[in-house]
């Protein structure tokens, strides 16, 4: 059945420093991949997300790269701060029936050592 | 706030109870999907609602029993329980497919849910 892979399950890096986290999807007719954050005792909240008809998007500190060929996408967070601590969850969207199905990856504890 | 808000927050219970969970979003979407997250598992899509219709049904146990009143309200009806259902419970909201808008889903905070 259709997954998604995320690696690593746990990332520590100094504050400043960049962090990147990976993706790989199944399915290949997953079009949109949204990147959410979940910080402990709330759901998740959407950061970013792209499109399969782009390659790249930014949005301030964070950016996310597609690529479609390899079926990969990567969150990029630069400059981190002790508040970007959190798990991170990637997903691969696919519509059949009328509305979205999400396939989760397993999520990324990210930790920004000050 | 992503305007999707559950409640209750935290709910204990014994495997021989019964209880509901509300899930109320003020986005004017009209999707509504239930997860279970457990611990070192990807989210598990159980229930998805459109125009309060059921369209996905995950396999999910008939412990389980969802309600879609309208395209604002979702509830989790749950009965005779196991431990291993202890895990939080989100829910979230899309636009409808049909109506061309954006596929994002808004999660609410969840509801932590205890099986004794």
């Amino acid at each position: 059945g259709e997954n998604v892979e995320q690696h690593p399950s746990t990332l520590s890096v100094q504050e400043g420093d960049s962090a990147v986290i990976k993706c790989t999807y199944s399915d290949s007719a997953s079009n949109y991949f949204p990147w959410y954050k979940q910080e402990l005792g709330k759901g998740p909240q959407l950061i970013i997300d792209i499109r399969s008809n782009v390659g790249e998007k930014k949005d301030q500190r964070i950016a996310v790269t597609l690529n479609k060929t390899a079926k990969h996408f990567s969150l990029h967070i630069t400059e981190t701060q002790p508040e970007d601590s959190a798990v991170y969850f990637c997903a691969a969207s696919m519509t059949p029936s009328g509305t979205y199905k999400y396939i989760f990856g397993t999520g990324t504890r990210l930790k920004v050592l000050a | 706030e992503t305007g999707v808000t559950q409640t209750p927050r935290h709910l204990v219970m014994g495997m021989t109870n019964k209880k509901s969970l509300k899930c109320e979003q003020h986005l004017g979407h009209n999707a509504m999907y239930w997860y279970k997250q457990s611990a070192k598992k990807p989210l598990e899509l159980m229930f998805v609602y459109n125009f309060k219709e059921q369209t996905e049904n995950n396999s999910v146990p008939s412990r389980f029993s969802p309600e879609c009143p309208n395209s604002s309200h979702l509830f989790l009806h749950l009965h005779t329980l196991q431990p291993e259902d202890s895990a939080l419970y989100l829910c979230a909201s899309s636009p409808s497919r049909s109506s061309g808008a954006e596929e994002t889903q808004y999660f609410g905070p969840g509801t932590r849910l205890l099986v004794l």
